[in-house]
C-alpha cells in the first residue's frame, strides 16, 4: 500500500508570510507525528495525534505553530507569519497503535524562509 | 545536556568491517528507535525496541535498560550501508509522549 505521503516537497516563503504543510498518514494508522529537522540539527518533536484524544503539543516551539488532524486521518501543520529560523525539512510519521510502534517516515517538506 | 547521546559521531569504515554504533540516554522509556537517514533524507525506521536484542539481515540492534544503552551493529558492511543513523527514545506512556532524538552518527563505507 501507499506509505506517507506529505506537500508540497519544497516550499519557499517570504518571512512574515503563513504557509500550510499538509501529510497524509498510512490508512489505518491512528499516530501521527510532526518533526522539524534544521540544517545541520537532529530532530525535533513538534506534535502528535492519537486518534480522536488531544493532541500533545508539547514540541511546538511557538505559538505561531498549530497543527490539526482531520477525521483521524489528514494532518495539517500551519506556521503563521514565518520566520527565517523556521526554514528546515518538516516530517510527519505515522504508526499503528499508541505511536511506541514503528514509525513510517514520509519524505518531507523543505520549507525555506527568505 | 542531551537526553541521548551517540557515539561516534562520524565514522569512516572499510568494506566488509563490523560496525557499532552507540546510544546512551538519560531518560526513562517505553521504547528506542533506530533509523536511517539517506542522503537525500528519506528516513526508515530500522529497529524498535524495549528489551533484548533484534536482528534484521545484516543489523543487529542491543539494549540494555538498567544501563540505559543500546548499540546497533552491521555487520560485513557495504558502501550502501553508508547513512545517517539516529537513535530516538520515546518517553514512557504516562510521562509524555515525546520522542528525544540522538544528533546521529554518519556513516562512510569505503569500498
Amino acid at each position: 500500500g501507499a506509505g506517507v505521503s506529505q506537500s508540497p516537497s519544497n516550499k519557499v516563503t517570504e518571512k512574515g508570510k503563513d504557509v500550510e504543510l499538509r501529510c497524509d498518514p498510512i490508512s489505518g494508522h491512528t499516530a501521527l507525528y510532526w518533526y522539524r529537522q534544521s540544517l545541520g540539527q537532529g530532530l525535533e518533536f513538534l506534535i502528535y495525534f492519537q486518534g480522536n484524544s488531544a493532541p500533545d503539543k508539547s514540541g511546538l516551539p511557538s505559538d505561531r505553530f498549530s497543527a490539526e488532524r482531520t477525521g483521524g486521518s489528514v494532518s495539517t501543520l500551519t506556521i503563521q507569519r514565518t520566520q527565517q529560523e523556521d526554514s528546515a525539512v518538516y516530517l510527519c510519521a505515522s504508526s499503528p497503535g499508541r505511536g511506541g510502534r514503528e514509525q513510517y517516515f514520509g519524505p518531507g517538506t523543505r520549507l525555506t524562509v527568505t | 545536556k542531551n537526553e541521548v547521546e551517540q557515539s561516534p559521531q562520524n565514522l569512516t569504515a572499510q568494506e566488509g568491517e563490523f560496525i557499532t554504533i552507540n546510544c546512551s540516554y538519560s531518560v526513562g522509556i517505553s521504547a528506542l528507535h533506530w533509523l536511517q537517514q539517506h542522503p537525500g533524507g528519506g528516513i526508515v525506521s530500522l529497529f524498535m525496541l524495549s528489551s533484548g536484542k533484534k536482528k534484521h539481515g545484516r543489523l543487529i540492534a542491543t539494549i540494555n535498560i538498567q544501563e540505559k544503552h543500546s548499540s546497533l551493529h552491521i555487520t560485513a558492511s557495504h558502501p550502501r550501508d553508508s547513512a545517517v543513523y539516529i537513535c530516538a527514545v520515546r518517553r514512557g506512556y504516562y510521562t509524555g509522549n515525546q520522542f528525544y532524538f540522538g544528533t546521529g552518527t554518519s556513516l562512510t563505507v569505503i569500498p
